[in-house]
């Protein structure tokens, strides 16, 4: 079975540190995606990566950056912690093989900035 | 960018009774998903339908697309108080980023033992 880990499950800063959230998938998988989830919102895509070292923001990548130096691991970075980043945040993976798109998500980031 | 919206926002029923969940979407697509969420929890994948097909299958779920009205359906037949969940609805643009998925918003069922 795919395995998707995310490093903590709920996490608290304050406003203006530096946050890292890891994320570790064990298929080999080429795609890897940081989505953010808020209530009435949906889920919103905020970066995503086809490959090591490469990255594409997407639809609201604003006050984020990713890293992506080995193939299983896709980190998230918030340089500034703000309170509007307050929110359930969800790594995802999938391959380019089997079933098309098909996206395996871990457990989930719920973080809170105070 | 929101693609699918998923009708009705929440539903609840009593187990043993079917449940509906509806999702409408705006552009061609490549394929259309299912996903489950339980509270709190990541995305659980469902089933997926591709473009030239019309119904699908698996264990209690039915899904249906009907790509000339751009809208899916997905069906649990026989809920039971573990279907409690979020359903979201997720499609692959015709010619956009490989991998690339657009999510509703999600429909939040309540089954009731």
């Amino acid at each position: 079975d795919v395995k998707v880990t995310q490093s903590s499950r709920y996490l608290v800063k304050r406003t203006g540190e530096k946050v890292f959230l890891e994320c570790v998938q064990d298929m080999d998988h080429e795609n890897m995606f940081w989505y953010r989830q808020d209530p009435g919102l949906g889920l919103r895509l905020i970066y995503f990566s086809y490959d090591v070292k490469m990255k594409e923001k997407g639809d609201i990548p604003e006050g984020y950056s990713v890293s992506r130096e080995k193939k299983e691991r896709f980190s998230l970075i918030l340089e500034s912690a703000s309170t509007n980043q307050t929110s359930m945040y969800l790594c995802a993976s999938s391959s380019l093989e089997g079933t098309p798109y098909e996206q395996y998500f871990g457990p989930g980031t719920r973080l809170t900035v105070t | 960018s929101q693609q699918g919206e998923e009708d009705p926002q929440a539903l609840s029923i009593q187990e043993g009774e079917n449940a509906t969940m509806n999702c409408s979407y705006k552009t061609s697509i490549n394929n259309l998903q299912w996903y489950r969420q339980n509270s709190g929890r990541g995305l659980v994948h469902l089933i997926l339908i591709r473009s030239n097909e019309r119904e699908k299958h698996s264990g209690r779920l039915r899904v249906t697309l009907d790509t000339s009205k751009k809208s899916s359906s997905l069906l649990i037949t026989a809920s039971r108080a573990a279907d409690t969940a979020s359903y979201f609805c997720a499609t692959v643009n015709y010619g956009g980023s490989q991998g690339n998925l657009i999510f509703g918003k999600g429909t939040k069922l309540s089954v009731k033992p």
